[in-house]
């Protein structure tokens, strides 16, 4: 299995961009999880999909952030418009279900300038 | 309030030099404690679930183990490829998917 797969692996934009994150999660795998680390915050949970509905977003920290899962072999997250302050580095996870350990993307690496 | 706390911040052994990470939490039930190993650049790469107070499990040179309040990371005789950040995670009886994540711990073990 070729693990979480997740694009772009770096992403440079300009303040006021939409950036859309992609992932695809492993297959068999019914939760999948968007999480940002900061070296300030650490992890942080973002959303939290099961069979492709979305359960818990309560993390997604404002209306320019959304997160979409058409099926269950692609998700976006996408930001518009994208601000400096939302320079950090995306992680996408998926489990077995959600009590089982994750497995974790390589991240996408955003910088907004 | 649910928390993880990680010590130290960050450990330089030599290599050979065996040691432990803490993992303290406070969890109102504890299903389940994690730990990853995450390499520069990488995500963290799942390690171990502990779900009950005694239970140890063991992976090459680490060894985790669980009390009610506490989990620790043994490592032996480390090499210098062991060198990465260690995250703890605990999930409450409350969630069946939140994950409460430790700040980590830097290991860099020196040749």
């Amino acid at each position: 299995d070729a693990g979480v797969i997740q694009s772009p692996r770096h992403e440079v934009t300009e303040m006021g961009q939409e950036v859309t994150l992609r992932c695809k999660p492993i297959s068999g795998h019914n939760s999948l999880f968007w999480y940002r680390q900061t070296m300030m915050r650490g992890l942080e949970l973002l959303i939290y999909f099961n069979n492709n509905v979305p359960i818990d977003d309560s993390g997604m920290p404002e209306d320019r952030f959304s997160a979409k899962m058409p099926n269950a072999s692609f998700s976006t997250l996408k930001i518009q418009p994208s601000e400096p302050r939302d320079s950090a580095v995306y992680f996408c996870a998926s489990s077995l279900d959600g009590r089982s350990g994750y497995t974790f993307g390589s991240g996408t690496r955003l910088t907004v300038v | 309030e649910d928390q993880v706390t990680q010590s130290p911040e960050a450990l330089r052994l030599q290599e050979g030099e065996s040691s432990s990470l803490n993992c303290s939490y406070t969890v109102s039930g504890l299903r389940g404690l994690f730990w990853y190993r995450q390499d520069p650049g990488k995500g963290p790469e799942f390690l171990f679930t502990l779900y009950s107070a005694g239970e140890e499990k063991e992976k090459e040179r680490l060894k985790a183990t669980l009390t009610k309040k506490e989990s620790f990371l043994h490592i032996t005789a480390p090499k210098p490829e062991d060198s990465a950040t260690y995250l703890c995670a605990v999930q409450s009886v409350d969630s069946n998917y939140q994950l409460i994540w430790g700040a980590g711990t830097k290991l860099i073990i020196k040749p």
